[in-house]
């Protein structure tokens, strides 16, 4: 059974800092991993959507990497920025039988104070 | 386009009560879930649907029925609601199962008395 799981679950940074999102997995045979933010009370927006055969995706100052073989995906932000404070959600896609759902980890909740 | 709706954005329900959560996609996707999200347990799936006329149970199905007659609606039915069902609720889509993105809703946050 995948299980994901998010490092720290909580994190505090000045404003401009660049910072790492980490996100585990425990079944390598996973078929992409998505990447959220969530809002309070809002829903969930996609950022970037890694496929099993890619390393990396960028978008604007944020770049996602996906390591199979260890189990890890991270999410750098660059020069972060106020308007990034949210819950930062990672997902990943079964392959074969179990590509049918994400599977979330819970989530972390990033602050970044002006 | 709308993406993904939902409605309502808010209700409370009191025990063995029914009612049907509303979705929508104006995106022509063929894959459709429904997920929920409780403190500290995550986004769980509840049920989801592969195109009109076909859907499935994910991990939490109990107390839940849903139906697909169009490509663009699914809704998700309470039966008979429970406080144990108190939690937000998502609709998401994609253009297919496996490789593609999934688009979420803005929520339903439900209340069971």
């Amino acid at each position: 059974k995948q299980e994901v799981t998010q490092i720290p679950a909580a994190l505090s940074v000045p404003e401009g800092e660049n910072l790492v999102l980490n996100c585990s997995f425990t079944d390598s045979a996973i078929y992409n991993l998505q990447w959220f933010r969530q809002d309070p009370g809002k829903g969930l927006t996609s950022l970037l959507l890694i496929q099993s055969s890619q390393r990396e995706q960028t978008s604007g100052r944020l770049n996602a990497s996906l390591d199979k073989s260890s189990g890890r995906s991270t999410l750098y932000i660059a020069a972060s920025q106020p308007g990034d404070s949210a819950t930062y959600l990672c997902a990943g896609r079964g392959s074969g039988g179990s590509n049918y759902k994400l599977t979330f980890g819970k989530g972390t909740l990033l602050t970044v104070n002006p | 386009n709308a993406g993904v709706t939902q409605t309502p954005k808010f209700q409370v329900l009191k025990t063995g009560q029914s009612m049907t959560l509303q979705c929508a996609q104006d995106m022509n996707h063929e894959y459709m879930s429904w997920y929920r999200q409780d403190p500290g347990m995550g986004l769980r799936l509840i049920h989801y649907s592969v195109g009109a006329g076909i859907t499935d149970q994910g991990e939490v199905p109990n107390g839940y029925n849903v139906s697909r007659s169009t490509t663009e609606d699914f809704p998700l039915r309470l039966l008979s609601a429970a406080p144990s069902q108190t939690s937000v609720y998502f609709c998401a889509s994609s253009y297919s199962i496996g490789d593609n993105e999934q688009f979420f809703g803005p929520g339903t946050r439900l209340t069971v008395l």
